[in-house]
């Protein structure tokens, strides 16, 4: 059964960096997809980005391109999200969330939903 | 980038009624399309994938329809614990994923 245990909150100033874990148990890492979702107070939830880890690519929102990084370390079956130029209205609760599904011949991923989340992290920005 | 459009913002509903919330794309995602829970303080829960696949432990009064553009989440007997946030989420447009804004059902 797989299992998604996120790093703690961060405090962070208006331009700075965070770097959020999600460290996977149970399952077959390399092979299904991790997803980074985001909710600010009081808002609903935003996708930000995803990495399968057996393809060795991440995809991102366009609205999260060029400030949000993916990365996995199938070593530690670890997944790491760095947002970076951080601004007030990045303060949200950061969500992991594995994607159960199927790498198809042509590349693609059959999709089953996210069906596993981690706890959620908190990430403030002020100043 | 596919637009997910939720509809009501909020439905008011008495327990043991039939709750229906509906999710529009701006354009087809085939059925691709899951739907999560999320109650005050948790993560989402996934409920629906596939437009109409009852995920894994999901209660049978969950039931998903639609296809194309048009898709419906039905609870057929609200009980309490139904009472929370639902999102609808496309994957159509993978690796580009979107959610819908949610509909918060409450207790009439």
């Amino acid at each position: 059964q797989v299992q998604l245990v996120q790093s703690g909150a961060e405090v962070k100033k208006p331009g700075s960096s965070v770097k959020v874990s999600c460290k996977a148990s149970g399952g077959t890492f390399s092979s299904y997809a991790i997803n980074w979702v985001r909710q600010a107070p009081g808002q609903g939830l935003e996708w930000m980005g995803g990495i399968i880890p057996i393809l060795k690519a991440a995809n991102y929102a366009q609205k999260f391109q060029g400030r949000v990084t993916i990365t996995a370390d199938e070593s530690t079956t670890t997944v790491y999200m760095e947002v970076t130029r951080l601004r007030s209205e990045d303060t949200a609760l950061y969500y992991c969330a594995r994607e159960d599904g199927t790498v198809t011949p042509a590349g693609g991923y059959l999709s089953y939903g996210m069906d596993v989340w981690g706890q959620g992290t908190t990430v403030a920005v002020s100043s | 980038e596919i637009v997910m459009t939720q509809s009501p913002a909020t439905l008011s509903v008495s327990p043991g009624e039939r709750a229906t919330l509906s999710c529009r794309a701006s354009q087809s995602v085939a059925n691709n399309l899951a739907w999560y829970q999320q109650k005050p303080g948790q993560a989402p829960r996934l409920l629906i994938y596939g437009a109409s696949s009852r995920a894994t432990g999901v209660p049978g009064r969950f039931s998903g329809s639609g296809s194309g553009t048009e898709f419906t989440l039905t609870i057929s007997s609200l009980q309490s614990e139904d009472f929370a946030v639902y999102y609808c989420q496309q994957y159509n447009n993978w690796p580009l994923y979107t959610f819908g804004q949610g509909t918060k059902l409450e207790i009439k």
